[in-house]
């Protein structure tokens, strides 16, 4: 497995911004997924990650180190509709295109 | 441009009984992947389907099976029922080559509660 650990909660007011943190096991890794999830509803995708470094997309950026096993998930400016749940998913790419997630993250943003 | 579906949206049964899920993937999608997420649990993979033909399988037991038709849509089934089995079952479809998983799309989930 990839032992995968994720803060399980999280609160957050509105506007400021927040850092989810996940570490993993190295062995086998070819990338990171990020996706949210909103209570009852299907994961979206958020962000993939292969190499080392801070991807940008908006208000949301991910960040990989492959050599520490960890990335983060960075949301600026945060709104009401962020809150759910942020899951982290180690890829391997071993033939399968199996995602492996993490029991994920569930924050609370309050005004 | 039709996205993932999924049916029923729930579904109460009890143990020892047999439920079948189905899927139908995003237009030009050939290949479905099926998860399990208990509640407060991120999803598990069960197995996933490539051109009608297994492609990969998690650690779950064989009661549960399924199935990928030639349209692509695909079905898990699940025999004899157990109380740990209630959970939100999930397919997403994705299209094979260089950027597949960038293109994997969840459907919105059939809640099976086993009683």
């Amino acid at each position: 497995g990839q032992n995968i650990d994720q803060p399980t909660e999280m609160t957050a007011t509105e506007g400021a911004i927040v850092q989810i943190n996940c570490t993993y096991q190295t062995s086998g890794f070819n990338g990171l997924f990020w996706y949210q999830q909103h209570a009852g509803e299907a994961p979206t995708f958020l962000s993939y990650n292969v190499l080392d470094g801070l991807e940008e997309k908006g208000r949301f950026s991910s960040f990989l180190s492959r050599s520490k096993g960890y990335s983060y998930l960075l949301l600026k400016e945060l709104q009401m509709k962020d809150s759910a749940s942020y899951l982290c998913a180690p890829y391997s790419g071993a033939g399968s295109y199996q995602l492996t997630f993490g029991k994920g993250t569930k924050l609370s943003v309050i005004p | 441009e039709t996205g993932v579906t999924q049916s029923p949206t729930h579904l109460i049964k009890t143990r020892g009984q047999q439920v079948t899920l189905r899927c139908s993937s995003q237009s030009g999608h050939n290949t479905v992947s099926w998860y399990q997420q208990a509640l407060g649990q991120g999803p598990q993979f069960i197995f996933q389907y490539y051109r009608e033909e297994e492609n990969g399988r998690g650690n779950f037991p064989p009661r549960f099976s399924g199935l990928q038709f030639p349209n692509y849509s695909s079905e898990l089934n699940v025999n004899a029922l157990e109380l740990d089995d209630s959970a939100l079952y999930l397919c997403a479809s994705s299209s094979s080559g260089g950027h597949f998983l960038r293109e994997q799309f969840f459907g919105p989930g059939t809640r099976l509660t086993v009683l």
